[in-house]
């Protein structure tokens, strides 16, 4: 099956400071990955979707300059949280499109980001 | 636009009892249904999926969910529970061009008691 990989799966960073969380599809190739943020007991909430070679669209709401999305290659996307502040704490979760054409996500791991 | 709505944010079941967590979707169209399940700091991990051939779909682990397009449906069951299934549930939907982007329902945390 898809193998989705999710690095780092805990990081704690002092505010002000960024972080990059890395996502790659290990089996397959992913034009298109999402990131999703969670919260505490709460559903997903999509942030962005990244693109291969081209920007990410962001969802409503979420702060573009402060959540840098690349996807440089068909196989990583990266996640990077600017000048990190405590509100920013939460589970992140990448995921890639399948390539079977009906549409299903295969996630990674998740990354739980403290900032202090 | 589609939707996904799951009935019960907690469902607590004895160990060997059935499991049944209810979604029902909101769609124009019958579209690409699924279900996935997250363990605590974990991500999501697809349990099963409906993609327009037999309404009864078999998934990973026991689970098996039905499509019933007459009651907008996709409820998931396990005929037993075991205590490894206690986790955070989620149903999904997406439209049928299979490039559209998956909405998950709010989630149901499954609670199995020994």
């Amino acid at each position: 099956g898809a193998v989705v990989s999710q690095h780092p799966s805990r990081v704690i960073c002092k505010s002000g400071t960024s972080v990059k969380i890395e996502c790659r599809s290990l089996d397959f190739q992913a034009t298109t990955m999402f990131w999703y943020r969670q919260f505490p007991k709460q559903s997903l909430m999509l942030m962005a979707t990244s693109n291969e070679g081209s920007k990410a669209t962001y969802e409503q709401g979420v702060e573009k300059d402060k959540f840098l999305i690349n996807h440089a290659s068909l196989t990583l996307s990266t996640l990077t949280v600017t000048s990190a502040h405590p509100e920013d704490s939460s589970f992140y979760i990448c995921s890639a499109r399948g390539t079977s054409g009906t549409g299903e996500l295969f996630f990674g791991e998740g990354s739980r980001l403290t900032v202090l | 636009a589609q939707s996904v709505t799951q009935l019960g944010s907690h469902v607590s079941v004895s160990e060997g009892a059935l499991v049944l967590l209810r979604c029902n979707y909101s769609s124009s169209v019958p579209p690409y249904l699924f279900w996935y399940v997250q363990y605590p700091n974990q991500g999501l991990q697809l349990l099963l999926k409906y993609t327009s051939a037999a309404t009864l779909v078999k998934g990973i682990n026991g689970f098996e969910a039905e499509f019933k397009k007459s009651e907008t449906s996709f409820h998931l069951t396990k005929p037993s529970a075991h205590m490894s299934d206690a986790a955070e549930y989620f149903c999904a939907v997406s439209d049928r061009s299979g490039y559209s982007t998956l909405t998950f329902g709010k989630g149901t945390m499954l609670l199995v008691s020994p």
